[in-house]
């Protein structure tokens, strides 16, 4: 059974950083491209970036330069830094795998809440 | 960028009727990479629908995914209570941004 746990959310200040992780069960994570989606309290899905398998990168404007999206396959786990954190960026942080053009199996969310 | 407009933002039905749901995107959707997903509150997307008309596993078969180009659909035969919930719909361009539409509510 395929298994996605994100954690690592919280509640920081503006300008501080925090690291989430989710952590994948039930495939064989070197072979698949992760993402982050996120979704601010009451809006829709915001896709924030992805890793592929070989390690190449990409990410929405909104989180460029600030935001860094890494994988570590030995321990079958996908991670987001996020540094320079504005109140924007609260929301549910979600990770989710790709496979054919979609992403088919999403984890349960963490909850990063930015505020003073 | 590709920007994806769901039309309408509600939608009011009645369980035994059938939804349709419109995904318009503002440039051509590579290969028709276009997917759907369900979000019901408090739960994590689940894929319904991938490369436009293609079932993901376990989906029953009243829902379905039809266009192409820049236009696209998501219907849903014959709502049961469950299917009330909200649909975003997604596009994998041959470059990321991945964007998602805004989301209907399905109400």
């Amino acid at each position: 059974e395929v298994q996605l746990v994100e954690s690592g959310g919280g509640l920081v200040q503006p300008g501080e950083s925090l690291k989430l992780s989710c952590a994948a069960s039930g495939f064989t994570f070197s072979d698949s491209p992760m993402h982050w989606v996120r979704q601010a309290p009451g809006k829709g899905l915001e896709w924030v970036g992805r890793i592929r398998n070989g390690y190449a990168t990409a990410y929405a404007e909104s989180v460029r330069g600030r935001f860094t999206i890494s994988r570590d396959d030995s321990k079958n786990t996908a991670y987001l830094q996020m540094n320079s954190l504005k109140s924007e960026d609260t929301a549910v942080y979600y990770c989710s795998r790709q496979t054919d053009s979609c992403n088919d199996y999403w984890g349960q969310g963490t909850l990063v809440t930015v505020s003073s | 960028e590709i920007v994806l407009t769901q039309s309408p933002d509600t939608l009011s039905l009645s369980p035994g009727e059938r939804a349709t749901l419109s995904c318009r995107a503002s440039q051509s959707v590579y290969n028709g990479y276009l997917a759907w997903y369900q979000q019901r509150p408090g739960q994590a997307p689940r894929l319904l629908i991938h490369v436009t008309s293609r079932r993901a596993t376990g989906i029953p078969d009243r829902f379905s995914g039809s266009g192409s180009g820049t236009d696209f659909t998501l219907t849903i035969s014959r709502l049961e209570p469950e299917d009330f919930a909200v649909y975003y719909c997604q596009q994998y361009g041959s470059a990321p941004p991945y964007t998602f539409g805004q989301g209907t509510k399905l109400e």
